[in-house]
């Protein structure tokens, strides 16, 4: 079955540092990943899919089939990065399974 | 534009109760789900509605759980006799037909007491 797994619940490190969110899947099939993003009393969002390979607020990720593995990178974390990311993999052309979650803290 | 919205946005309820939660996706969003969110667990899927094709039910946790899609618009979440287990945030998202991107609602936070 599939699954998402985000190995860290919480994340913290001071501003500027570079900041790596985990994400490892298992999926038979060709996955296709994506990160949603919740900044505090706001709504979930999407902060970026692997397919398009864009840089998203300075965030970027990368899939790599032969680790499976699909991680958050930003060279220079900022305060307002501070938010709860989830990892998703989309096993049809529909369902979302995620991870759950990493709460991320940029000190300042 | 409007986006998804959900009410009510808290819910306090007692065991036993049966309470009906609502979403009112982006308008033109054939697609619509439901997630629950809960302390520790991440997102869970619970169903979705596309059209007017049978909706997946897969993710619901029990048969005291149904929901239902009126005139493709609006979806209502049922629990019936909640239990304490019950308690979490329900979240409602909405997407064009087969599109990747899932547009979701601010929550409705449901506590059993």
């Amino acid at each position: 079955a599939q699954r998402v797994t985000q190995p860290e619940k919480l994340l913290s490190v001071f501003k500027g540092a570079p900041v790596e969110l985990k994400c490892n899947y298992s999926y038979s099939g060709s996955p296709e990943l994506f990160w949603y993003v919740q900044y505090s009393r706001q709504r979930l969002q999407l902060l970026l899919r692997h397919i398009s390979r864009e840089s998203i607020k300075g965030f970027t990720a990368d899939l790599n089939k032969g680790e499976t593995s699909f991680h958050l990178k930003k060279p220079f974390a900022q305060e307002e990065d501070s938010a709860m990311y989830y990892c998703a993999l989309r096993i049809s052309n529909y369902k979302l399974t995620f991870g759950k979650g990493t709460l991320l803290t940029v000190n300042p | 534009g409007a986006g998804v919205s959900q009410s009510p946005s808290n819910k306090v309820t007692e065991k036993g109760k049966d309470v009906e939660l609502r979403c009112d996706p982006i308008s033109g969003h054939t697609a619509l789900y439901w997630y629950r969110q809960s302390l520790g667990q991440g997102l869970e899927f619970l169903i979705y509605f596309q059209g007017n094709s049978a909706p997946d039910k897969s993710g619901l946790p029990s048969d005291r759980f149904s929901a239902e899609r009126t005139g493709g618009s609006v979806s209502t979440l049922t629990i019936q006799r909640t239990q304490q287990e019950d308690s979490a945030v329900y979240l409602c998202a909405s997407s064009l037909a087969g599109d990747y991107e899932q547009y979701f609602g601010p929550g409705t936070r449901l506590t059993v007491t």
